[in-house]
């Protein structure tokens, strides 16, 4: 079974805060990503990962960096917290290889996140 | 740019009804389609994905979603709903001209199966 964890289940910081969200997996995938989940807007992409320090923009990445510097650990960071960030952020993966058609995103349990 | 609506945000249903949950995507080429739930407390899962072939898909606990083309739509299916249902519902989508994989997601579908 494919396993994805992240760091922490719930964190609460201040704003101007930097905050670090880590992801990890145990099955050798390539691609790695982050969304953030909020009420009616289902999951959006922040940023992606297909390979070690290589990175892509999502659809929502302003505000955010990551960083993947192994193969299995993919860091999302928020640079300097704001209220508007909080959410709940939820890391996946998949296989990859460049990109393969009809490929499954495995996705870990999330981390709440409130930024007061 | 890809983009997915789902229609229902919240459904409360009885056990034993049939359940169809709305979706539909904007994308012109070729697509992967993907329903993925989350039941409470738990991680988000795979429940079905359409990727070629026969458009009527079936997935795990009963489920199934059909994939019609000149509508644009992925609407998933349950002929009996149990409690154990009760869950949120994703439909995504990735679209052939994403080379990463990356995913567009609707806003998700509470279900309430009351027992």
């Amino acid at each position: 079974d494919v396993k994805v964890t992240q760091s922490s289940r719930y964190l609460v910081k201040r704003t101007g805060e930097k905050v670090f969200l880590e992801c990890v997996q145990d099955m050798d995938h390539e691609n790695m990503f982050w969304y953030r989940q909020d009420p009616g807007l289902g999951l959006r992409l922040i940023y992606f990962s297909y390979d070690v320090k290589m990175k892509e923009k999502g659809d929502i990445p302003e505000g955010y960096s990551v960083s993947r510097e192994k193969k299995e650990r993919f860091s999302l960071i928020l640079e300097s917290a704001s209220t508007n960030q909080t959410s709940m952020y939820l890391c996946a993966s998949s296989l990859g290889a460049s990109g393969r058609w009809g490929e499954t995103q495995y996705f870990g349990p999330g981390t709440r996140l409130l930024v007061l | 740019a890809q983009s997915v609506s789902q229609h229902n945000h919240h459904v409360i249903l009885s056990e034993a009804a049939s359940l169809e949950l709305g979706c539909n995507y904007s994308y012109g080429g070729t697509v992967n389609l993907f329903w993925y739930v989350q039941y409470p407390g738990q991680h988000l899962q795979l429940l079905l994905k359409y990727f070629s072939g026969d458009p009527l898909v079936k997935g795990i606990k009963g489920f199934e979603a059909e994939f019609i083309k000149s509508k644009f739509s992925f609407n998933l299916r349950k002929p009996s709903v149990q409690w154990s249902d009760t869950a949120e519902y994703f439909c995504a989508v990735r679209g052939n001209n994403n080379a990463g994989n990356m995913l567009t997601f609707g806003g998700g579908t509470r279900l309430m199966v009351k027992p």
